[in-house]
């Protein structure tokens, strides 16, 4: 099962900062947390990772509180063609290092 | 570079007929998963490959399903006597190494399968 907890949606004014919550309560200390996005009929696309210290890159921001219990992706100035759902996951650590999917959050940038 | 490429990206199959969906994965890339994701769902893990190895293939949902990536390189999912509920995309990744390192998983566009 996931171990993460996301709203079911979001909206975003475009230009604004979108802030996607997630809850991962129950991280184990070597556990990473990543996101990813998933924009109609495309594959899931890559975003950002982190253990616990804040992340940036060209795409996004990731805040990791300091309990590690929960996060935020920030997209600092959303555009229409950030419109996905995204996911939050805190990836496994048994034998594959799979990534366990949730049902994300729809987030909508409207104009 | 290229990215994991999928084929056919559509397949309309009768049921009962079996299907074969490839992976290509980014060269080099040590780790392979398969996923499979409903309509309106998150993919779910199907199973995984370490080079030629299946080291993990827990989420496959009968013995229906069948994966193989002999070469380490290129994978096939194979499904026999296709049934309704099989109707999905199915999704490949890589990575770049094995367990332990946290190189992201690349994924392709994915097949999607309609059973008719």
């Amino acid at each position: 099962d996931a171990k993460t907890t996301q709203p079911p949606s979001m909206d975003c004014a475009e230009g604004r900062a979108a802030n996607l919550p997630c809850n991962h309560s129950t991280i184990s200390g070597n556990e990473y947390v990543y996101w990813y996005r998933q924009i109609h009929s495309q594959g899931p696309q890559y975003i950002i990772h982190g253990l616990k210290n804040n992340e940036t890159n060209e795409m996004a921001s990731l805040i990791i509180t300091e309990d590690r219990k929960s996060s935020t992706l920030i997209l600092p100035h959303a555009t229409l063609r950030d419109t996905a759902v995204y996911y939050c996951i805190v990836r496994d650590r048994g034998d594959t290092d799979k990534l366990i999917f949730g049902t994300g959050t729809r987030l909508q940038v409207f104009p | 570079g290229a990215g994991v490429s999928q084929s056919p990206r559509y397949k309309v199959a009768k049921r009962g007929q079996d299907v074969a969906l490839r992976c290509d994965p980014i060269s080099g890339h040590v780790s392979l998963f398969w996923y499979q994701q409903a309509l309106g769902q998150g993919p779910e893990f199907l199973t995984y490959f370490q080079n030629e190895a299946q080291l993990d293939k827990s989420g496959l949902p009968s013995d229906r399903f069948f994966a193989e990536r002999p070469e380490g390189s290129v994978s096939t999912l194979k499904i026999q006597r296709t049934q309704q509920e099989d109707s999905a995309v199915y999704l490949c990744a890589s990575s770049r190494t094995g367990w332990g390192d946290n190189s992201p998983l690349h994924f392709g566009n994915g097949t999607r399968l309609t059973v008719t």
